[in-house]
């Protein structure tokens, strides 16, 4: 099993330009989330959806939008990509219905922006 | 606001040592506590979740344990390998609005094992 698929691994933005971070999952689940990880920080959740058409803010949504067309992709935007989005940023999902289960997080894609 | 600490931030020990990785947070009104193992240029792999009304969780080598009253969390590994050396990030969990869970993260502790 795939599991939770990040694409592209690396990618380098010039500021002002958009792109969209793409995130697939096979496990039929109905939450995912996108989180970024800075260095020496933890991960902060970035967007979340409980499933198709359903989307909701996290902690850090400033500059990023989301949609959630399928049950299996959970693509992130970037519009007008600015340095403090230089991070990685990380993919997840879990079953809807089952309380005390642990997210399954993607490879995660390493973004710079100069 | 939820905050989670993990202390310290970097650790080394030599093979074969037991070792005890803390984290602390600061609303005891958890759903559970989890801990997970991230390699570098990887994501991040589930090791023990603890939910709220449990003291610990055992998985081979490793231990958890948990207290809410407190905020504490430990993670016990005994006898320790180099393939233990990895980051170690602890998370704890909220029920949002749509019931699924949203995770808080701390800042991890980068556990290396000297050969």
């Amino acid at each position: 099993n795939a599991g939770v698929t990040q694409t592209p691994k690396f990618r380098i933005l010039k500021i002002g330009q958009s792109m969209t971070l793409q995130c697939t999952q096979d496990m039929n689940h109905n939450y995912m989330y996108w989180y970024r990880q800075d260095p020496g920080m933890g991960l902060k959740l970035i967007y979340y959806s409980v499933g198709a058409g359903i989307t909701d803010k996290g902690e850090v949504p400033n500059g990023y939008n989301v949609s959630r067309s399928t049950t299996e992709d959970f693509p992130l935007r970037l519009e007008l990509a600015a340095p403090s989005q230089t991070s990685v940023y990380f993919c997840a999902s879990t079953q809807r219905g089952l309380r005390n289960q642990p997210q399954h997080f993607g490879d995660g894609t390493r973004l710079s922006i100069l | 606001k939820q905050e989670v600490t993990q202390i310290p931030a970097a650790l080394s020990v030599p093979e074969g040592e037991n070792l005890v990785l803390n984290c602390s947070f600061t609303d005891s009104a958890i759903y559970n506590l989890q801990w997970f193992r991230q390699d570098p240029g990887k994501g991040l792999t589930s090791l023990l979740l603890i939910q709220s009304s449990q003291r610990e969780q055992t998985s081979g080598r490793l231990n958890a344990s948990l207290d809410k009253s407190s905020g504490r969390s430990t993670l016990y590994i005994a006898a320790s390998q180099p393939g233990d050396s990895a980051t170690y990030l602890c998370a704890v969990s909220l029920i949002s609005n749509f019931g699924n869970e949203k995770l808080t993260f701390g800042t991890g502790t980068r556990l290396t094992i000297i050969p």
